[in-house]
């Protein structure tokens, strides 16, 4: 079965530094990979995605994403962030074939100006 | 366009009793996901929807939930009866259509917080 790891639990930063969280999974076949969002008090929404192609995804407010396919990874990352961006992130596997959605544990994101 | 809607935001039982939750989808879309989410935790898919059929319901604990999507359209998940371990955010969510990308993006709901005491 599918599983997914994000390995930063918690994480706090100032506003502009430079953010990096991490996404690995387990199956190593064809995957398509999701990164979702959910400010405070609001619901889950979508950050970026990949599903074929330059694996360098880029998503909404900045944010970005690598698939390298060695590592069974697919980062988060942003030059600089903002007050605004303090969230809790999910990074999600869905396996080619199964069409299943896994779902790692999320990462709290919390800025301080 | 309205997005996924859900209701009751929150609810507040005693264990073993019952409960349910409603969830209406985006217009349109074919599949339609619940979700448990229990703090701290990732969503955890429960059952998984291709219009009115079931496409996968294998984390579905199926001695105390149910769930059914009549019509295609709008769904209820059911609990009966609850348990305490049961307290968390039941999420639904609608995409497009099963299958390949990039039709696979997931719409979530506000979620329904289920304490159970």
């Amino acid at each position: 079965a599918q599983s997914v790891s994000q390995h930063n639990h918690h994480v706090i930063l100032s506003e502009a530094a430079s953010l990096e969280l991490g996404c690995n999974y387990s199956y190593g076949g064809t995957v398509n990979l999701f990164w979702y969002v959910q400010y405070p008090g609001q619901h889950l929404q979508l950050l970026l995605k990949y599903f074929s192609g330059d694996p360098l995804v880029k998503g909404i407010k900045g944010f970005e994403a690598e698939f390298i396919k060695s590592k069974f990874s697919f980062n988060l990352r942003k030059p600089s962030v903002q007050w605004s961006d303090t969230a809790e992130y999910f990074c999600a596997v869905i396996s080619g074939g199964s069409y299943i959605p896994t779902f790692g544990r999320g990462t709290s994101l919390i800025v301080h100006p | 366009e309205a997005g996924v809607a859900q209701s009751p935001r929150y609810k507040i039982i005693e264990k073993r009793q019952s409960v349910a939750f409603w969830c209406n989808p985006i217009s349109g879309h074919a599949t339609l996901y619940w979700y448990q989410q229990i703090l701290g935790q990732g969503p955890k898919l429960l059952i998984q929807f291709q219009n009115n059929g079931v496409v996968d319901d294998s984390q579905l604990p199926k001695d105390r939930f149910s769930a059914e999507r009549l019509k295609g359209v709008d769904s209820t998940l059911k609990i009966q009866p609850a348990k305490l371990e049961d307290s968390a955010v039941y999420l639904c969510a609608s995409s497009p259509h099963q299958g390949g990308p990039p039709l696979a993006t997931q719409y979530f709901g506000p979620g329904t917080r289920l304490l159970v005491l």
